[in-house]
């Protein structure tokens, strides 16, 4: 079955960076795009970006330019997400999740992650 | 950006209840839309994709209609396993957005 197995709760202090880590299995890594969510305390599900597996395309949100580094390892089959420049902000939970399909528009999320707190805080 | 807007925001229900939920897009977007259910300390689960297409595993009871720019999620009759919050999410344009949610809570 597909499993997406996400790094550990962070703390981090404003200024710094977090990597976050999703490792996929249960299907071939590279078929499928993998995209990254957040939920800040309160708010909404707020969408990151993606990567190609495959490829190591990417492509990310207006709102994370310059600040997020989206990466994976074929090797291991897992994908990675690394925020810099980190705010009180940016305290959320953080997803990784497949796309649903693997031709035409398939940027809906049909497997998740299990969810990795950050929280910045000085 | 695109704008999601749900109503409504919170909604009470009993069990048994047909329950329906809105989502309007701020423009056009096709029939590139999904519904999830989210539910605390768990990861969004994906209920309808493509407006109207069910996924694989989920009950006949969840159903997703619209297109363009208002859509629909209904619940033919509530489950207690269905209390939760529903976002909605465009997938027409970058960046993708989701609705503020709505959260269904037992009357």
């Amino acid at each position: 079955q597909v499993q997406l197995v996400q790094s550990g709760a962070e703390v981090k202090k404003p200024g710094a960076s977090v990597k976050i880590s999703c490792k996929a299995s249960g299907y071939t890594f590279t078929d499928y795009y993998i995209h990254w969510v957040r939920q800040a305390p309160g708010q909404g599900l707020e969408w990151m970006g993606w990567i190609n597996p495959s490829s190591g395309g990417t492509n990310y949100a207006q709102n994370f330019q310059g600040r997020i580094t989206m990466t994976r390892d074929t090797s291991i089959s897992t994908a990675y997400m690394e925020l810099s420049r980190l705010r009180s902000d940016d305290t959320a939970v953080y997803y990784c999740a497949t796309e649903g399909c693997s031709a035409g528009n398939c940027a809906y999320f049909d497997y998740w992650g299990q969810e990795t707190l950050v929280t910045v805080s000085s | 950006d695109i704008q999601m807007t749900q109503s409504p925001s919170t909604l009470s229900a009993s069990v048994g209840d047909r329950v329906t939920i809105t989502c309007r897009a701020s423009q056009s977007i096709s029939s590139w839309l999904a519904w999830y259910q989210h539910k605390p300390g768990n990861a969004p689960k994906l209920l309808i994709y493509k407006a109207s297409s069910l996924e694989s595993g989920v009950p006949s009871r969840f159903s997703g209609s619209g297109s363009g720019t208002e859509f629909t999620l209904t619940i033919s009759s509530l489950l207690p396993d269905d209390f939760a919050t529903y976002y909605c999410q465009q997938y027409n344009t970058y960046p993708f957005t989701f609705g503020p949610g709505t959260k269904v809570d037992i009357k």
